[in-house]
C-alpha cells in the first residue's frame, strides 16, 4: 500500500516569495491534515479536510495561508507571501475516517521549507 | 483547554538500557493517547494508542505505555533500547471540540550511546 506521498521534499525561497506543497493521502482516506512542525515544537494543525470539505481551519494564518482538496483526493497548500517564521516542515497526513477512533494518522515524510 | 506537556526535551541513554519518556495531559473527558515516533527526515508514525479499557498497552518495537488517570499521565516506556530507536519521541491527547483533533507535545529527541 503506497504511503503519504508529499512534494516538494525541499523548498528554499525569499521572504514575500510563494511557494506551494501537494499531497496526495493514503488511497480511500476521507480525512486529510496539514500540519506545520517548527524545529523544536511538535506539529500543529493547520487544517482538516473531510473529503473536499474543510472541517477545522481555525488555526490557519488565512492572509497568507490557502489550501484546498478539489477533488477530495490530493491536496495543495499555498503561503503567499511568505515571512520568515514560516520555516518549518509542513506535514501532511491521513486517516481514514474523521473520528479520533480511527486511531492512527498516517503521515507523510514531509515538505521542509527555508524562508530566507 | 487541552494540553500535552513533555517535560523532557532531550534523554540520553546507553542502548541496552531501560527507557522511560513522560507525557502529561490536560483534558476534562477521558482521553485519547499516542504515542508517535519520528525519525530524523521522516514523518510521525504510531507506536501506540490508548482509548479505553486496559491501561498498559503494548505497542510495536517493543514499546509498551501505561495509562494513570490519577496522574494525568501516559508514560512511554522499554526495557532494552537499541540504537536504532534513537529519534524524536510525540505523545499526543485526541480531543473533542466541536471536531476531533490531535494535539501533540513538543516532544522528546532520544539519543543511545553505543
Amino acid at each position: 500500500e503506497a504511503g503519504v506521498a508529499q512534494s516538494p521534499r525541499y523548498k528554499i525561497i525569499e521572504k514575500r516569495q510563494s511557494v506551494a506543497f501537494w499531497c496526495n493521502p493514503i488511497s480511500g482516506h476521507a480525512t486529510l491534515y496539514w500540519y506545520q512542525q517548527i524545529l523544536g515544537q511538535g506539529p500543529k494543525l493547520l487544517i482538516q479536510f473531510q473529503n473536499n470539505g474543510v472541517v477545522d481551519d481555525s488555526q490557519l494564518p488565512k492572509d497568507r495561508f490557502s489550501a484546498e482538496r478539489l477533488k477530495g483526493v490530493d491536496s495543495t497548500l499555498k503561503i503567499q507571501p511568505a515571512k520568515l517564521e514560516d520555516s518549518a516542515v509542513y506535514l501532511c497526513a491521513s486517516s481514514l475516517k474523521t473520528g479520533i477512533d480511527t486511531g492512527e494518522l498516517f503521515f507523510g515524510e514531509g515538505s521542509r521549507l527555508t524562508v530566507l | 483547554a487541552q494540553s500535552v506537556t513533555q517535560p523532557d526535551i532531550h534523554i540520553t541513554v546507553s542502548e541496552g538500557a531501560s527507557l522511560e519518556l513522560r507525557c502529561n495531559y490536560s483534558y476534562g473527558a477521558t482521553p485519547y493517547l499516542f504515542w508517535y515516533v519520528q525519525s530524523p527526515g521522516q514523518g510521525l508514525q504510531l507506536l501506540l494508542k490508548y482509548f479505553s479499557g486496559d491501561t498498559l498497552v503494548q505497542g510495536i518495537k517493543g514499546f509498551e505505555a501505561e495509562f494513570k488517570r490519577s496522574q494525568s499521565s501516559f508514560n512511554l516506556r522499554k526495557p532494552s533500547v537499541h540504537w536504532s530507536d534513537a529519534a524524536e519521541y510525540f505523545c499526543a491527547v485526541g480531543a473533542h471540540s466541536g471536531t476531533y483533533k490531535y494535539i501533540f507535545g513538543t516532544g522528546t529527541r532520544l539519543k543511545v550511546l553505543a
